[in-house]
Formats: structure tokens, sequence, C-alpha cells
């Protein structure tokens, strides 16, 4: 299995350029999330999802849409990218239901906006 | 979700036992305790997690005090790799609705040879 997956490693855009950042899982799991870390600081929650269809705002959400068509795919698009969104992005993801449960993180991706 | 304090940073020497402290005066009767560690700027790894009990796995034990108020995670033989942020974590159990884990500061170990 390769966990979870982000694409791209690395991005730099300009002031006002859009762009997706890609996030899959191959485990199955109902529950995704992203998250933004900015130097020296802990983590953040965007957006999260349930499920296929299924998104909600977390603590930092404003600057960013998602979608979640399926269970694997969860993208976070930037739609007119700022020097602010310069961060660290993480996606998360762990099984479904009630319960406990350890959360699965990608590799991250860092963003530039100049 | 109760609010943890852990120091900013600690030091341990190369095969010593690191113990990391997490205060959460605040913690309700349902609440876990989660630690999680990030090495270098990686994403988050699971370490541990327990309710009441004293918890052990490959990684570390978990030590909870009676009151619950606050929590050691021990590494019991800590190595250079295990130099990172470790982030302790008090939430309830997850419910339908999501209940994603708010990471705070952590505190940051550096083990030192």
């Amino acid at each position: 299995n390769a966990g979870v997956t982000q694409t791209p490693k690395f991005q730099v855009l300009k002031t006002g350029q859009s762009m997706t950042l890609q996030c899959a899982q191959d485990m199955n799991h109902e529950y995704m999330s992203w998250y933004r870390q900015d130097p020296g600081m802990g983590l953040r929650l965007i957006h999260y999802s349930v499920g296929a269809g299924i998104t909600d705002q977390g603590e930092v959400p404003n600057g960013y849409n998602v979608s979640r068509s399926t269970t694997e795919d969860f993208p976070l698009r930037l739609l007119s990218a700022a020097p602010s969104q310069t961060s660290v992005y993480f996606c998360a993801s762990r099984q479904g239901g009630a319960g406990t449960g350890e959360l699965f993180f990608g590799e991250g991706s860092r963003l530039t906006v100049l | 979700d109760a609010k943890t304090t852990q120091p900013t940073s600690m030091d341990c020497a190369e095969g010593r036992a690191a113990n990391l402290p997490c205060n959460h005066s605040t913690i309700s009767g349902n609440e876990y305790v989660y630690w999680y560690r990030q090495i270098h700027s990686q994403g988050p790894q699971y370490i541990i997690h327990g309710l009441k009990n004293n918890e052990t796995n490959e990684m570390a034990s978990l030590i909870i005090t009676e009151d619950r108020k606050s929590s050691t995670l021990i590494l019991p033989h800590a190595t250079l790799r295990d130099t990172a942020v470790y982030y302790c974590i008090v939430r309830d159990s997850y419910n339908n609705a999501g209940n994603m884990l708010t990471f705070g500061g952590g505190t940051r170990l550096m083990v030192k040879p």
C-alpha cells in the first residue's frame, strides 16, 4: 500500500494564480482532511470530509475549496493564491465510523506564493 | 477538546529514556490522550493513545496519572532518529461527524550523542 500520496511535493506560484493540491489514499478510509503548517507552528485544519460527497470547514478554510467525488481522492484548490498561503500542506486520512484510531499523513506539499 | 500544555523543547542523551510531559488539567472523562511526532517537516506520525490505563507499544509507553490531568510519553531508549517535535493531543472518541485532531505547538525533542 502506498498510504496517503500528495502531489506536487513542491510548487511556486505567483499571487493570483490558481492551483490544485492532490491527495489520494489507497486504504479505503472514509475520513480525509487537509492541514497547513506555517514555519515553527503546529498544524491547522483547513477542510475535512467524512465520506464521498460530504465536506466541511475546519479552522482556517478561507481561500481554499475542496471536493470529494470519490473515496480515494480529496483535492485542495487555491482559487487565487496569496502570499499568506505560503505554507506546507498535509493531507491525512483515517478509518470511518466512531471510535478511536490514528490519522495517516502524507509527506506534505510545500507551496510558496510570490 | 481539552487544551494541552507541553514544554517547548527538551534534550535527551542517546540511549537514555526520554520522558515527555503533557498537562491536560481540563480533560473530561471521555477524552483520550494521543501522541504524534513529526520528524524534520515530514508528515506527523502516530505514536500511541490511551484513555486512563497505561499503554505500551513497540514505539513508546504512555503513562496517564490517576486523576488524568497529566501524562508522560516515554521513549525507553532514545536514538538520534527520535529527534522530532512531539505533539500531545486530547480529544474524545470520533463520532460520525469527523472530529479531526487539533495540533498545538508540541515539544521539540533533541536527542544528543
